[in-house]
């Protein structure tokens, strides 16, 4: 079964650069989506992006502007970089598979796409 | 950006009772619909995708259904580790973005 493992810096200070690091082990990180999901303290959860492993992204259109998610296939290994931090990046910080499922539809099939794997999270405070 | 609205936002439920908790889309997503529970201090983990497959694993007492803006989850005969928090989730191709519904939190009556 595939895990995912977050690890990076658990402080940042504020106006600087947040970077994680997703692991992915017993399993490929080819042909896979792969997700970013941040939780603030107390609050729900937050979709940051996502990257295919040809390297192609999607993000949240209110974090766009500071987010870079990058891959490295050879290390079976995504990232995560956030600029210019405030306290109100302060959160746990998931990644998760973004899993497709080819399911038959009334004329057609079709495919879908959900977070089926998840890495436990890992706590960043922003504050100096 | 398509936003998700999801209700109640809390709600109180005793062992063996159905619950139903609703998520409507600002606009249609099709069948493009996931819902995920969340327990205190762990990651959340999926329940049903594509609006009404069960994810492997999942009790069949969980069951999801709608489609278009209008989706519900519904969870039969409530067992003690099923108070915890839901949460909807679009995955709608256009455009290819995930928005997750605020939550909600099911208690213990």
């Amino acid at each position: 079964q595939v895990q995912l493992q977050e690890s990076g810096p658990g402080l940042v200070k504020p106006s600087e650069t947040l970077s994680l690091t997703c692991t992915v082990s017993d399993g490929s990180i080819r042909s896979y989506y792969w997700s970013w999901v941040r939780q603030p303290p107390g609050k729900g959860l937050e979709w940051i992006g996502y990257i295919f492993d040809t390297g192609s992204t999607s993000y949240n259109p209110s974090l766009k502007s500071r987010v870079t998610i990058s891959v490295d296939t050879s290390k079976n290994q995504f990232s995560l970089k956030l600029t210019s931090v405030t306290a109100a990046d302060t959160a746990v910080y998931y990644c998760a598979r973004d899993r497709q499922w080819l399911v038959e539809g009334a004329l057609t099939y079709y495919y879908y796409y959900a977070m089926d794997v998840w890495g436990q999270g890992t706590t960043v405070t922003v504050s100096s | 950006d398509i936003q998700m609205t999801q209700s109640p936002s809390s709600l109180s439920a005793s062992v063996g009772d159905r619950v139903a908790i609703t998520c409507r889309a600002s606009q249609s997503i099709g069948s493009y619909l996931n819902w995920y529970q969340q327990k205190p201090g762990k990651a959340p983990k999926l329940l049903i995708y594509a609006t009404s497959s069960l994810q492997s694993g999942v009790p069949s007492r969980f069951s999801g259904s709608g489609s278009g803006t209008d989706f519900t989850l519904t969870i039969n005969n409530l067992q003690p580790e099923d108070f915890a928090t839901y949460y909807c989730q679009q995955s709608y191709s256009t455009p290819p973005e995930r928005t997750f519904g605020q939550g909600t939190k099911v208690e213990i009556k």
